[in-house]
């Protein structure tokens, strides 16, 4: 069963911008992930972030998390045509299975940057 | 090169038949996972292993199955019992103890 809803669908650009995206989740977590897919191709990992922290940075990338509200913020800063991709967040599975290791993935966001 | 590899990257099935996809990684990951994906949808699970001779159902393993005899392999089976097979299929794998997971490069399945 999916977990994360995230917000919006899709999300539409120019350079330069910043894109935000949003996922909310239902359960306790551990953490929350966000991953990258570019069309047709796996999914990359871009950041973890800890049920104890709020907020974590790397690179142009910013993600924010609420564990009031259950819901996180993954925030590219000066986008470019080369993030054009979907972007996935995903909780760990510890308070539904008991069990490390696995994931729950929201539906995704679509980013499209215009050059 | 470390990484994880599927193959093949595009497969095309008859209407009855069984296909088999290849997951192989070299990161020395204990944990492995198998993925649906639907276009415009998340990812779904189908089946996972976190230990060698050792595997659980996902969320939809109906008309699927899998074998994990050695630590770098994961292969999947797509049955004839699968209604609804056209789909891309992805392979991840994650240390033991972490969330992480590194995924490979997918395979489309079509069903003629």
């Amino acid at each position: 069963s999916q977990q994360g809803e995230e917000d919006p669908q899709a999300l539409s650009i120019q350079e330069g911008e910043n894109a935000t995206m949003n996922c909310s989740y239902k359960t306790s977590i551990n953490n929350l992930q966000w991953y990258r897919q570019n069309s047709g191709r796996g999914l990359v990992h871009l950041i973890l972030i800890r049920s104890n922290e709020r907020e974590k940075h790397s690179g142009r990338l910013r993600v924010t998390l609420d564990t009031s509200k259950k819901s996180s913020s993954l925030l590219i800063t000066a986008s470019r045509a080369a993030d054009t991709a979907s972007y996935f967040c995903a909780t760990d599975a510890w308070w539904i299975y008991n069990q490390g290791g696995k994931l729950i993935f929201g539906q995704g966001t679509e980013l499209s940057v215009k050059p | 090169d470390g990484g994880i590899t599927q193959s093949p990257k595009y497969l095309f099935r008859k209407e009855g038949q069984n296909v088999t996809l290849s997951c192989e990684q070299n990161l020395n990951h204990d944990a492995m996972y198998w993925y649906r994906q639907d276009p415009g949808q998340g990812l779904r699970l189908i089946y996972y292993s976190q230990i060698v001779n050792d595997f659980q159902k996902g969320d939809i393993a109906e008309g699927y199955s899998v074998s994990r005899e050695k630590k770098e392999s994961f292969p999947l089976t797509v049955t004839s019992a699968q209604k609804n097979p056209t789909a891309f299929y992805l392979c991840a794998s994650s240390m033991q103890g972490t969330d992480t997971q590194y995924f490979g490069p997918g395979t489309r399945l079509t069903v003629l």
